[in-house]
């Protein structure tokens, strides 16, 4: 399987733990998203890197959270002291300069319970 | 903080019939796509048309873009039970400062019942 994969598809946590997710986009795409999506609701951009640069951080991207892309190819993001409104989907994207015009492609997504 | 709103939230039909989910959006943009999202999963994209595009196809497919009036529908056509999705318009400044993120509406619950 050639897609984005991301580890673990399934997380529950007490709140006040730390959690760690991690992305691995497809091979030859250097850039890579976090989203996150509540239900009901579309996804909600939270941070984009190319290559190993971060280069843009959404508001909704507390100083709880962080995220790394040391190499260049896979990511993680990590939640510290989570809390119940951190409950989401957290989707990895991919994309590549030369795709059409910013096509993204997904992961299946960590889905993050905070109890 | 996401920029596009879809209507209907909600839409019902029987297999064979035509859906048609509409997005409206408040910024100028580059392009607009629209992916698929079976029930707690990943997106699929499904298509994309550039701002100096008015319609596009792809199979069953058919996306109409109005940037005067800054909406887009997307119709499928001859709809299938394996269709029943969520449907989400997304928009993309292609600009350094913004990185080509995604700005995705609401999305439209899609049940198609056979």
């Amino acid at each position: 399987d050639t897609g984005v994969s991301q580890d673990p598809r399934h997380k529950i946590t007490k709140r006040g733990q730390n959690v760690t997710f991690r992305c691995d986009p497809i091979s030859e795409h250097n850039r890579l998203y976090w989203y996150r999506q509540t239900l009901g609701q579309g996804p909600e951009f939270l941070t984009y890197f190319q290559n190993e640069a971060q280069l843009e951080k959404s508001r909704l991207l507390s100083d709880r959270f962080s995220a790394e892309r040391p190499k260049g190819s896979f990511s993680t993001l990590e939640i510290q002291r989570t809390e119940q409104g951190d409950s989401a989907m957290y989707l990895c994207a991919s994309s590549s300069p030369g795709l059409a015009a910013n096509e993204q492609f997904f992961g299946p997504g960590t889905r993050l319970t905070v109890l | 903080s996401q920029q596009g709103e879809e209507d209907p939230q909600a839409l019902s039909i029987q297999e064979g019939e035509n859906a048609t989910m509409n997005c409206s959006y408040k910024t100028s943009i580059n392009n607009l796509q629209w992916y698929r999202q079976n029930s707690g999963r990943g997106l699929v994209h499904l298509i994309l048309i550039r701002s100096n595009e008015r319609e596009k196809h792809s199979g069953r497919l058919r996306v109409t873009l109005d940037t005067s009036k800054k909406s887009s529908s997307l119709l499928i056509t001859a709809s299938r039970a394996a269709d029943t999705a969520s449907y989400f318009c997304a928009t993309t400044r292609l600009n350094y400062n913004q990185g080509g993120k995604l700005i995705f509406g609401q999305g439209t619950e899609l049940s198609v019942k056979p």
